[in-house]
């Protein structure tokens, strides 16, 4: 079964610390799909990064850099110089492959980290 | 990517009445999701919704409490049924288009009173 745990509930840093947000995920899938999204306190779902099994480069895209890690299964998430505007719940999910092609299947996702940042 | 046009996007309603949540994409899609996000939690899938076939649902949900229609390849809506406190939640739409990430509607904050 797919589960995604996000051990950490609430994180607070000051303006322009660096915060990880942890991630570890459970599937039995060889083909599956990562994700990162932000909810903001209005309550939207901004997708933040996609990151497929086969890849696991790192990647980095402005202050924002995930470290995807299969022999450790997490995916964890890296703000750099943090702002007032990252405050945020950032939710980790999982996705299998869909059989209908290419498209993906349902969302698993973590419960949720709660970010503040001070300013 | 696809643009989620979710309606209404807050409602405050009595309890025992019915609401209907509409799901509009701008593109054709073959697999719609709704999420049920109830306050302080995570997302939790209540079904997912294929345009000519039945929804599927999710342990814990039931079609008589939440009713589902797909009567094209753009359009979905999403009924929560005779309404208690506990269905207070942020309903969400989303969908898989290929070669993407799942797409979110902006939501539907429900309150029953």
């Amino acid at each position: 079964a797919q589960k995604v745990t996000q051990a950490q509930t609430e994180i607070s840093v000051v303006e322009k610390e660096d915060v990880t947000l942890d991630c570890v995920y459970e599937t039995r899938d060889t083909t599956y799909y990562l994700f990162w999204y932000k909810q903001p306190p209005s309550g939207e779902l901004v997708f933040l990064i996609r990151r497929n099994s086969f890849d696991e480069q790192n990647e980095i895209s402005g202050r924002y850099s995930w470290n995807f890690q299969k022999s450790t299964s997490s995916f964890n998430f890296t703000i750099t110089a943090s702002q007032v505007v990252d405050s945020a719940v950032y939710f980790c999910a999982l996705s299998e492959a869909s059989r209908r092609g290419s498209t993906l299947g349902r969302l698993y996702f973590g419960r949720g980290t709660q970010l503040t940042v001070w300013p | 990517s696809a643009v989620i046009s979710q309606k209404p996007s807050r409602d405050i309603c009595q309890r025992g009445t019915s609401l209907t949540i509409q799901c509009q994409v701008d593109s054709q899609v073959t697999m719609m999701f709704w999420y049920r996000q109830q306050p302080g939690q995570s997302l939790t899938l209540i079904a997912t919704a294929n345009q000519g076939s039945e929804a599927t649902y999710e342990s814990g949900f039931v079609i008589d409490k939440f009713p589902i229609s797909r009567p094209n390849l753009t359009f979905s809506t999403l009924t929560v049924s005779n309404m208690s406190p506990e269905d207070s939640s942020i309903y969400l739409c989303s969908v898989s288009l290929p070669g993407q990430p799942q797409h979110f509607g902006d939501g539907t904050r429900l309150s029953i009173l």
